[in-house]
């Protein structure tokens, strides 16, 4: 499988808001509702922030928003803090117990 | 509290063969399964293939299979990742993840082990 599709880097400014997008086939986000999020800060292991498209973890903010629309998932992230300057991918199930992920966008809070 | 403890660090020749350990502790280890995932130096994460904690099935991504090998002992909790055939470009931290149940989403992740491939 190819990797998903996401903008190297992303910016903003706090208290703004952002979108990060994910585009993949319809052979993994366009056909499964198991797209997930992550979080990654530097020299650390990544953080799970959004699941199955939307849910969200017992205790990331509600400030993580994730959607989905064809074959294009986004991860929206309102009310920009510091601490979300990060790396963020995006995975996709894929069939046949098979998983991808997107390429990974820098996010910088300017 | 989950947990996933991870071996130390490695540094191999190229052509060598590593395994990685990932020791999983604080829920029902036959409950869940393990992923593999791996991070060059500077660059994206890339998924290598999953094993069940419950009967050892395996699934591996297309680029690695014939050099991998994912197995568990559940007699002491642990699994896993021997990978063969070395070269420089698989040189990375490798993470193992513990994917959720009914899902393909990782809650829980090891530390992280740094494979060093060089000659």
């Amino acid at each position: 499988q190819s990797a998903l599709t996401q903008p190297a880097s992303v910016s903003g400014s706090l208290g703004q808001s952002i979108t990060i997008s994910c585009t993949g086939t319809s052979s993994d986000v366009g056909n499964y509702n198991l797209v997930s999020w992550y979080q990654q800060h530097p020299g650390k292991a990544p953080k799970l922030m959004i699941y199955e498209v939307t849910e969200r973890p017992s205790g990331v903010p509600d400030r993580f928003f994730g959607s989905k629309s064809g074959n294009t998932a986004s991860l929206t992230v309102s009310g920009l803090q510091a601490e979300d300057e990060a790396d963020y991918y995006c995975s996709s199930y894929a069939g046949s117990n098979n998983l991808v992920f997107g390429g990974g966008t820098k996010v910088t809070v300017l | 509290q989950v947990q996933l403890v991870q071996s130390a660090a490695e540094v191999k020749k190229p052509g060598a063969s590593v395994k990685v350990s990932c020791k999983a502790s604080g829920y029902t280890f036959t409950n869940y399964g393990i992923n593999w995932v791996r991070q060059a130096p500077g660059q994206g994460l890339e998924w290598m293939g999953w094993i069940s904690g419950y009967d050892g099935n395996t699934n591996y991504a297309q680029k690695f299979q014939g050099r991998v090998t994912m197995t568990t002992d559940t007699s002491t909790n642990t699994a896993y990742l021997e990978l063969g055939s070395l070269r420089s470009d698989d040189t990375a931290l490798y993470y193992c993840a513990r994917i959720t149940r009914g899902g393909w989403d990782f809650d829980y992740w090891g530390q992280g082990t740094l494979v060093t491939v060089s000659s």
